[in-house]
C-alpha cells in the first residue's frame, strides 16, 4: 500500500469553478501535512501547509483528518494559472524526518 | 537569498561515465534530500542527510554515492551512469521547527535534467 494516496485526474474545469482535490495517508504516526504545486516538471512549490484547525490562503483552503487520516485542498474561482499538478505531502518527523509524497493530482483550468 | 541551488541545470552524459550534480542551500537547513523523478513514478528519494556527515539510503539508492562534509552542500555522484537514470533530479532540504516539529516545510531546488546515452 502506498504511503500517500491521491486521485491523479485529470481535472477538468472551467474558470470560476470550486474544484477539491483529495488524499490520504496510511502512517497514522504522520506529524507534519502540505499541498505542493508542481508545474510541467518544474521544482514543486509549497502551496500551504495543512494544520489540524484547517488553514485558507485566499482562494485556497485546506483540511486535516487525524482520525480518517484524509487531507482535502479547495480550490474556490478557479484561474487559468491553476493549472498544475497538486502534491500531496506528508512528513514522518519520527522516521527520519522522511517526506512521502503522493503521485499528484492533475488539474486543468479550460477558459 | 539564494536559497537552494543545483548544477548543472542540464547535463548529457554517455553510459558508464561518472556524473557528479551538486546542490548548495544557504539556508544552514539540518536536513537535505536527493530525489528522482520520472514520468509515472513521481518522486522518489534517493538519499537524504540529517547532517554533515549523516546520510543514509533513500528508496532508489542504488548506482548512487552521496557525501556532506558541509551542512550547505549535499552532492549526488552517480559511479556509472546507466540509462535507465536518465531523470530529472531534485534537491531539497528542509529545518524541523517548532513543537514536535510542527514546522517543516521541504524546499526543493530548480532540478538538474540528466540524460544518459
Amino acid at each position: 500500500r502506498k504511503e500517500v494516496e491521491q486521485d491523479p485526474g485529470p481535472f477538468n474545469v472551467p474558470e470560476g469553478a470550486t474544484v477539491a482535490f483529495n488524499c490520504t495517508y496510511s502512517n497514522s504516526a504522520s506529524q507534519s501535512f502540505f499541498w505542493y504545486r508542481q508545474d510541467c516538471r518544474k521544482e514543486p512549490k509549497l502551496l500551504m501547509s495543512v494544520y489540524s484547525s484547517g488553514n485558507e490562503d485566499g482562494r485556497f483552503t485546506a483540511q486535516l483528518n487525524r482520525a480518517s487520516q484524509y487531507i482535502s485542498l479547495l480550490i474556490r474561482d478557479s484561474k487559468l494559472s491553476d493549472s498544475a499538478t497538486y502534491l500531496c505531502v506528508v512528513n514522518v518527523i519520527y522516521n527520519f524526518n522522511k517526506f512521502y509524497f503522493g503521485s499528484g493530482t492533475k488539474l486543468n483550468v479550460k477558459p | 537569498d539564494a536559497g537552494i541551488t543545483q548544477s548543472p541545470r542540464y547535463k548529457i552524459t554517455e553510459t558508464g561515465r561518472q556524473v557528479t550534480l551538486m546542490c548548495h542551500q544557504t539556508w544552514s537547513h539540518s536536513y537535505m534530500f536527493w530525489y528522482r523523478q520520472d514520468l509515472g513514478h513521481g518522486l522518489r528519494l534517493i538519499y537524504y542527510s540529517a547532517a554533515a556527515d549523516i546520510t543514509d539510503k533513500g528508496e532508489v539508492p542504488d548506482g548512487y554515492v552521496v557525501s556532506r562534509s558541509k551542512t550547505e552542500n549535499f552532492p549526488l555522484t552517480l559511479e556509472s551512469a546507466t540509462r535507465s537514470q536518465t531523470s530529472v533530479y531534485f534537491c531539497a532540504s528542509s529545518e524541523p521547527r517548532g513543537l514536535v516539529a510542527t514546522y517543516n516545510e521541504q524546499f526543493f531546488g530548480p532540478g538538474t535534467r540528466l540524460t544518459v546515452l
